[in-house]
């Protein structure tokens, strides 16, 4: 069984700073992908970045990018120049892939606060 | 517009009482999937669906039926409902290659 584990149940950063998210994962395939998610108090889910564990290069979406340790299975997601609404809780997750395939598990959840 | 709906957004029911769910996308995508969010667990997936008539069980689920008659609908059935199930619920669904997953609202459900 895969598991995902965020071990920061609150993060706090300054509008225009960096904050980085962190978040730990297990699994027994080899071929798997890894998300972020982003939940704003509207509780609407929204896709923040995608990984596949084949690639070695990390993923990069405008502000947002992860530092993808495939060793360590480790996938931090940094948040640059940090703007009132990127206050949210953010999920990180894995989709095992191979056999399980559209078997995603999430971890607990990180509620990010951005101060003005 | 593209969208997964979900109904009801809100329901209160007592405990034993059978419920349903819907789900439904416009998207023709193959994958769909039911989570539910409680405080400090995040998303738990309960059953996810491949296609047509193929569902397959995820974490968490005891206590829940599926079906998927047709490409679109997904609904998620409470048999026997009961306070342990109350929790935000959340239906998604994604396409080939399962590049990203489209979740509905999410349904609040509390049992009594």
């Amino acid at each position: 069984a895969q598991t995902v584990t965020q071990s920061q149940p609150e993060m706090s950063v300054q509008e225009a700073e960096t904050v980085t998210l962190s978040c730990t994962y297990d699994t027994s395939e080899s071929d798997y992908y890894l998300f972020w998610y982003k939940q704003p108090p509207s509780r609407q889910m929204i896709l923040v970045i995608r990984q596949e564990a084949y690639k070695q290069q990390n993923a990069t979406e405008n502000r947002f990018s992860v530092n993808f340790q495939k060793a360590a299975k480790s996938f931090s997601l940094k948040i640059s120049d940090s703007q009132l609404g990127d206050a949210a809780m953010y999920f990180c997750a894995c989709d095992a892939g191979g056999t399980s395939y559209g078997k995603l598990t999430f971890g607990q959840g990180t509620i990010l606060t951005v101060h003005p | 517009e593209a969208q997964v709906t979900q109904n009801p957004r809100y329901l209160i029911t007592v405990t034993g009482k059978k419920l349903t769910v819907t789900c439904s996308q416009n998207m023709n995508h193959e994958y769909m999937s039911w989570y539910r969010q409680d405080p400090g667990l995040g998303l738990r997936q309960i059953y996810y669906s491949m296609n047509v008539e193929v569902t397959d069980k995820g974490d968490v689920p005891e206590g829940y039926k599926v079906s998927r008659k047709e490409k679109r609908n997904f609904p998620l059935i409470l048999e026997s409902p009961s306070p342990n199930q109350t929790s935000l619920y959340f239906c998604a669904s994604a396409g080939q290659g399962f590049y990203e997953q489209y979740f509905g609202p999410g349904t609040r459900l509390t049992v009594t």
